[in-house]
């Protein structure tokens, strides 16, 4: 059973550029979670999707943010316009159940870096 | 809020020493606790978790003992390696369906031979 598949792994982009992150959760899994790590700092939840829904998307910035779960295909984590400040590394986590305690399994990641 | 508090690091040991990395945690209700483990140019993995009081998560050799009268999940193992070299992150996580992991800024440690 592959795990969670993130792509691509590294992604440079110049100012005003849009990046686009996806993540493949693991067979069976209906819920992703993305976080983001920036330098020298711990993982923040940024949006938690099922399949075809944004349940919790408290974690995200307002503007030039978005992500989506489609019933089909990978989720996407979509920045327009990045800013030098978007540098850092995007984790996509998924779980199988929407279950109190279900375990959250982190793909590899994504480190966007912004020029 | 909720929150995760764990040691700054750069932790630097020898290899065989022991290792305690401390980690105390603000939560509304009960949650569940994890230690996760990084290492260089990956995501993450969880390593161990506790999901009540008194909860003793181990795996590797690492243990960590869910404290509730101290709010605390330190991280302990007797003799490190090399190879235990990684960047550890303490999370929790309410327990409550569909809520997120909320981390700790990681600590980073440097086993050498």
């Amino acid at each position: 059973n592959a795990g969670v598949m993130q792509n691509p792994r590294h992604l440079v982009r110049r100012r005003g550029q849009e990046a686009r992150l996806r993540c493949s959760p693991m067979k069976g899994h209906s819920h992703v979670y993305w976080y983001r790590q920036l330098p020298e700092e711990g993982l923040k939840f940024m949006v938690y999707l099922q399949k075809e829904n944004i349940i919790d998307e408290s974690g995200m910035p307002k503007e030039r943010f978005s992500a989506e779960f489609p019933k089909e295909g990978p989720s996407i984590l979509r920045i327009q316009q990045v800013v030098r400040g978007d540098s850092a590394a995007y984790f996509c986590a998924s779980s199988p159940a929407e279950g109190a305690r279900s375990e959250q399994f982190f793909g590899p990641g994504t480190r966007l870096t912004v020029l | 809020g909720d929150s995760v508090t764990q040691m700054e690091g750069p932790v630097t040991l020898s290899e065989e020493a022991f290792l305690t990395i401390n980690c105390t945690y603000t939560a509304t209700g009960y949650p569940s606790l994890f230690w996760y483990v990084q290492y260089p140019g990956e995501g993450l993995q969880l390593l161990l978790k506790a999901t009540k009081a008194d909860d003793k998560g181990s795996n590797k050799g690492f243990e960590a003992t869910y404290r509730k009268e101290t709010t605390s999940f330190h991280l302990e193992k007797g003799s490190v390696q090399v190879s235990d070299s990684a960047v550890y992150f303490c999370a929790l996580k309410v327990n409550q369906a569909g809520t997120a992991l909320i981390f700790g800024k990681g600590t980073t440690l440097s086993v050498s031979s």
